[in-house]
């Protein structure tokens, strides 16, 4: 079985700060993790995926995340905030393909909110 | 290259109705995913296809069916609606490169905002 935490509701930040996203994870198996973001009315976007390559990813719009196999983590993180980046952030976890049960899982979503 | 696109946008049924939902894919694409959005559950997955067969199920009730077309285009269909199907249904499509979920990207439509009265 998996699941996945994500650990804030909302989270703000201002305008040019750093934005950290976290989210914990659970995995029986070696999990693929990504980050998607969605605007309101949207639909989901990728922003970046884990797949068991380098622990450091980096992703679109000057996103990254850090693997963290020992603390099961998958923080989302960037530099600088812009007032584009306010939207909902999810944090997926899916399973191998032999894996019958759970096969993606999000977690319940971040909103970030950015201050003038 | 034209994106997801799922029709209606929004839809408004009374319970004990049935509804329709339909999903284009990104041309090419052939696996294609449903999810259910809610404020209460989240995002959580109803089922998946691939040529024209389910290969995978979330845990949802059999009211919640779909079908994939031979063009790739798939359709979901929640019958005797309840209060409780309200909700944002999402639809995604991906390059096949293996058994779902793939370690690829998930293209998402917009969406179909269904509230049930």
């Amino acid at each position: 079985a998996q699941s996945v935490t994500q650990l804030d509701s909302h989270v703000s930040v201002s305008e040019g700060t750093p934005v950290l996203l976290r989210c914990n994870y659970s995995s029986s198996y070696s999990p693929s993790l990504f980050w998607y973001v969605q605007h309101p009315n949207k639909g989901l976007q990728l922003l970046l995926k884990y797949t068991s390559a380098a622990t450091l990813v980096k992703g679109i719009n000057g996103f990254e995340a850090e693997f963290k196999k020992s603390e099961t983590s998958f923080h989302l993180t960037k530099p600088s905030a812009h007032m584009s980046d306010a939207a909902e952030y999810f944090c997926v976890v899916s399973a191998p393909p032999r894996n019958r049960d759970d096969k993606i899982i999000f977690g319940k979503g971040t909103r970030l909110h950015i201050l003038p | 290259k034209a994106g997801v696109t799922q029709t209606p946008r929004y839809l408004i049924k009374t319970r004990g109705q049935q509804v329709t939902l339909s999903c284009s894919p990104i041309s090419g694409h052939r696996s294609v995913s449903w999810y259910q959005q809610t404020p209460g559950q989240g995002l959580q997955f109803l089922f998946e296809y691939f040529s024209e067969t389910q290969r995978n199920k979330g845990n949802f009730p059999g009211r919640f069916s779909g079908r994939q077309f031979s063009n790739s285009r798939s359709e979901m269909n929640v019958s005797t609606l309840e209060l409780g199907d309200s909700a944002l249904y999402l639809c995604a499509s991906s390059s096949d490169r293996g058994q779902f979920p793939n370690t690829g990207e998930l293209f998402f439509g917009e969406g179909s905002r269904l509230t049930v009265l």
